[in-house]
Order: C-alpha cells, then structure tokens, then sequence
C-alpha cells in the first residue's frame, strides 16, 4: 500500500536553531502534500498545504518565513522550522492524499520536535 | 463553532462491550468523510470512510446523517486492542479533524 515516509521521528534542538524535516511518498506520486501540527491533547491543525513546483499555502495564523515548506518533487517535500522557540516544541506530521483530494490522507510516522 | 466536534470521553468500556461516537461538522458543503484512529504519541491512521448509506468494516460501522451534520462510528465486542483516541475527519476544500474521542477498555 502507499507509504509516506517522515524523517527524522525526533528532534531536540535549542531554541534559535533550524530544523528540516523530510516528508517522501514512496510508492505513489504525490502533487500536493499537507503539513499539520498536534499539540498535546489537541487536534490536528493544518499548518500549510505543499504544493509541487509553486508556493504553498498557509494557514491563518502561521507564518510563513518561520515554517518554511519546500515540494520541489512529486516525492518530496520538506517542512524547515526556522529559529526555532520552545513554544514550537509539537508534533508535526505530513500527509498526502493517494487518489485525489477527497480521498483519504496518508500520514508520515511525524517528526516530535523539542526545543530546549 | 468549532468545524468538527466530538465528545473527547474518555469512554471506558469493558471488552466484548458496544460503544458508539458521534460527531457534527457544521459546513454543510463538506463532500466527505472519515474516521481516524490515533494511538498515543503515534501519527493518525484511517479506520474507514463513511458513506451516505452507511457502511460496516468488521466491528465497525459508520453512519452519516447529512440533513442533520452528523456522523457516527459503532465498535462491537470492543478489544482491548481497540483503546485508541477515535477522530472524526471532515472534507470541505481541505481536511478538518476533530480533536477526538478517546477509548479505554479493560479486561
């Protein structure tokens, strides 16, 4: 079945640093991708759709120029959390639809960021 | 308002028992509909989508009430490999989960 693959499941960092994080579909091609964020005991809130070979979109409320999102393949899209704060400490996960944009998303294993 | 909601539970149900969720979204141009199934610390995983007439996988059987903008998954002879947080997702022009109703049972 379609598999879309997350690196790194766990990152600690300190605050000020950057960290990428890898989302690959890796049996299908994926033109759009989404990234979320899961607070403890929360939903999962759409940060950002990834969009192939164009900008992506965001969601109100999150900035762009800190969480950078780069799809520059049909397999491949990165997430870049730039200077990072503890308050961005989550859970953040990427997704992909297989067949089409009503179908059902698949999800990265998500990337648990801390940062000290 | 909030898009999706659910009861968050926790609902403790001991095995073999029946136990059922709702959910209500409130844009009713919302095209489709999911049921999601998180384990602790874990990324979501899809349990099965929901469909006007209603359809049943196993154990399980979701239901949709577009007139009404509710939705509803049933778990039968419940498990104790079933004790996950359960999320109702809705799709307009993108997804909104809601914040999940989670399950515990016990032997």
């Amino acid at each position: 079945g379609a598999v879309v693959s997350q690196h790194p499941s766990r990152v600690i960092c300190k605050s000020g640093t950057s960290v990428k994080i890898e989302c690959r579909s890796l049996d299908f091609q994926a033109t759009t991708m989404f990234w979320y964020r899961q607070f403890p005991k929360q939903s999962l809130m759409l940060m950002a759709t990834s969009n192939e070979g164009s900008k992506a979109t965001y969601e109100q409320g999150v900035e762009k120029d800190k969480f950078l999102i780069n799809h520059a393949s049909l397999t491949l899209s990165t997430l870049t959390v730039t200077s990072a704060h503890p308050e961005d400490s989550s859970f953040y996960i990427c997704s992909a639809p297989v067949r089409g944009n009503n179908s059902p998303l698949h999800f990265g294993n998500g990337t648990r960021l801390t940062v000290t | 308002r909030k898009e999706v909601e659910q009861d968050p539970g926790p609902f403790n149900v001991p095995e073999g028992a029946t136990v059922a969720f709702n959910c209500t979204y409130s844009n009713s141009a919302s095209q489709s509909f999911f049921w999601y199934r998180q384990d602790c610390r874990k990324e979501p995983k899809l349990l099965m989508s929901v469909y006007s007439s209603g359809n049943e996988d196993g154990r399980f059987t979701a239901q949709l009430n577009r007139a009404s903008q509710y939705i509803s998954l049933l778990i039968r002879d419940s498990k104790l490999s079933d004790s996950a947080t359960y999320l109702c997702v809705v799709n307009t022009d993108k997804l909104i989960f809601g914040t999940g109703t989670r399950l515990q049972v016990f032997p």
